[in-house]
């Protein structure tokens, strides 16, 4: 299937641990990005790698690092998770200058941390 | 600061009427626009883009565009209970970071 995968689904862990977020996407996209959804269901990009190269880095604490192998590939590593940091995190990607096909997400990351 | 606002409802309407999502932006160099559906625990997926002034009908959806009043709208004709979800609105600036701005959402629910 043709799709944005990410890994894992559901994240439980404590606070000062440091966890990654895996995805991967076999559409043929050449741009890929990071949104933070929170409770409210506010969509916030975090970050965006066109080609393994970061365009956007949002406002985001350092404790986020993304990681881009190659162009199907964006990972998000977190050091030192606090409480605030628990939201849902989906990765997407798009075709860049294919405007009107919009994103494709992945199915999210639900991050919880206690 | 772009902005996009919409209300976040929850929008309840009797199944078989038509939904009227809003949306409005701030910044008057958004020229695409996007509505999402998301269901409770999914992710969003696209349902409609928008770049022109006017109406753009899809199915059982329009999207409607008025770029002087900056807002756009989304239609559902004869909704059906399975449209209820999260509707998110979006706008980009194209040519710019080709990062689109994200409303809150508006839920909608369509009650039998």
């Amino acid at each position: 299937d043709t799709a944005v995968s990410q890994t894992p689904k559901y994240l439980v862990t404590q606070m000062g641990n440091d966890k990654s977020i895996k995805c991967e996407q076999n559409l043929g996209h050449d741009t890929m990005y990071w949104y933070k959804q929170d409770s409210k269901k506010f969509l916030k990009i975090m970050f965006s790698y066109n080609n393994k190269e970061l365009i956007i880095n949002e406002t985001v604490p350092n404790r986020f690092s993304p990681k881009s192998p190659d162009k199907a590939h964006l990972n998000l590593h977190i050091n030192s998770l606090e409480l605030g940091d628990s939201a849902v995190y989906f990765c997407a990607s798009s075709r860049r200058g294919q405007v009107g096909y919009g994103y494709t997400f992945g199915s999210g990351t639900r991050l919880t941390v206690v | 600061q772009k902005e996009v606002e919409q209300n976040s409802g929850p929008l309840s309407v009797p199944e078989g009427a038509i939904a009227s999502l809003n949306c409005t932006y701030s910044d008057r160099g958004s020229q695409s626009f996007f509505w999402y559906r998301q269901y409770s625990g999914k992710s969003p997926e696209l349902i409609m883009f928008i770049y022109s002034n006017g109406d753009k009908e899809d199915g059982r959806f329009t999207a409607q565009l008025n770029k002087a009043s900056q807002y756009v709208s989304l239609l559902i004709r004869d909704s059906q209970p399975s449209d209820s979800a999260t509707y998110l609105c979006a706008a980009l600036i194209t040519g710019g970071s080709y990062i689109p701005t994200f409303g809150r959402g508006t839920s909608l629910i369509v009650h039998p």
